[in-house]
């Protein structure tokens, strides 16, 4: 079974401030997507890493697949109340349509 | 172009009955997927079909079935429902092909008393 731990589990800053979640497997994913969830509201797919040091930047968002592709990070930077929700990483194995995801990290961004 | 639909948004059931949740994917993708979320265990998979077949399946129990039409529409059957079984079950659409984004409808809040 592929397991996909997340941390931190919850997470509570000021405005302005930075963070970085964290995904991390020992196995091997052929790719990784970060997704974001609201209250009442499925997930949102934010971006998708399929290639091992890929990094990728959305806006304030700055998402990075691990060399072995068993690992990624997302940072926001300058955070604003409106980043506030669940940030959700799912791994894929191989060629399988099926998703792992892992816990997830509540994040509340305080005005 | 709509979204994944999902319905009913919310359901209250009690324990041993069965409950049927529908899912209309968007227009054009032939794959759905099936998820339960719970506070403790997070997101998990349940299955997946693809033109009208069950291409994947999670680890749960046979309680848990589905099915897909030929409009790629697709229902989850939960029998002799358990208190445990109190979740988000959300589904997601995709064309069906390795690696490609799934797009998740708003979910079905099941409260089992």
């Amino acid at each position: 079974t592929q397991l996909l731990e997340q941390s931190p589990q919850f997470l509570s800053i000021q405005e302005g401030e930075n963070l970085t979640v964290y995904c991390n497997s020992s196995s091997v994913f052929s790719s990784l997507q970060w997704y974001r969830q609201e209250p009442g509201e499925g997930p949102v797919l934010l971006v998708t890493v399929v290639t091992g040091g890929e990094v990728k930047k959305l806006k304030r968002l700055t998402f990075q697949f691990g060399d072995a592709r068993k690992d990624s990070s997302l940072h926001i930077t300058a955070a604003q109340p409106g980043d506030t929700g669940l940030y959700l990483c799912a791994g894929a194995a191989g060629s399988a349509r099926q998703l792992t995801f892992g816990s997830g990290t509540q994040l509340t961004v305080l005005p | 172009k709509a979204g994944v639909t999902q319905t009913p948004r919310y359901l209250i059931k009690t324990r041993g009955q069965q409950v049927t949740l529908s899912c209309s994917p968007i227009s054009g993708h032939r794959s759905v997927s099936w998820y339960q979320q719970t506070p403790g265990q997070g997101l998990q998979f349940l299955f997946e079909y693809f033109s009208e077949t069950q291409r994947n399946k999670g680890n749960f129990p046979g309680r848990f079935s589905g099915r897909q039409f030929s409009n790629s529409r697709s229902e989850m059957n939960v029998s002799t429902l358990e208190l445990g079984d109190s979740a988000l079950y959300l589904c997601a659409s995709s064309l069906g092909r390795p690696r490609e984004t799934q797009y998740f409808g708003p979910g079905t809040r099941l409260l089992v008393l």
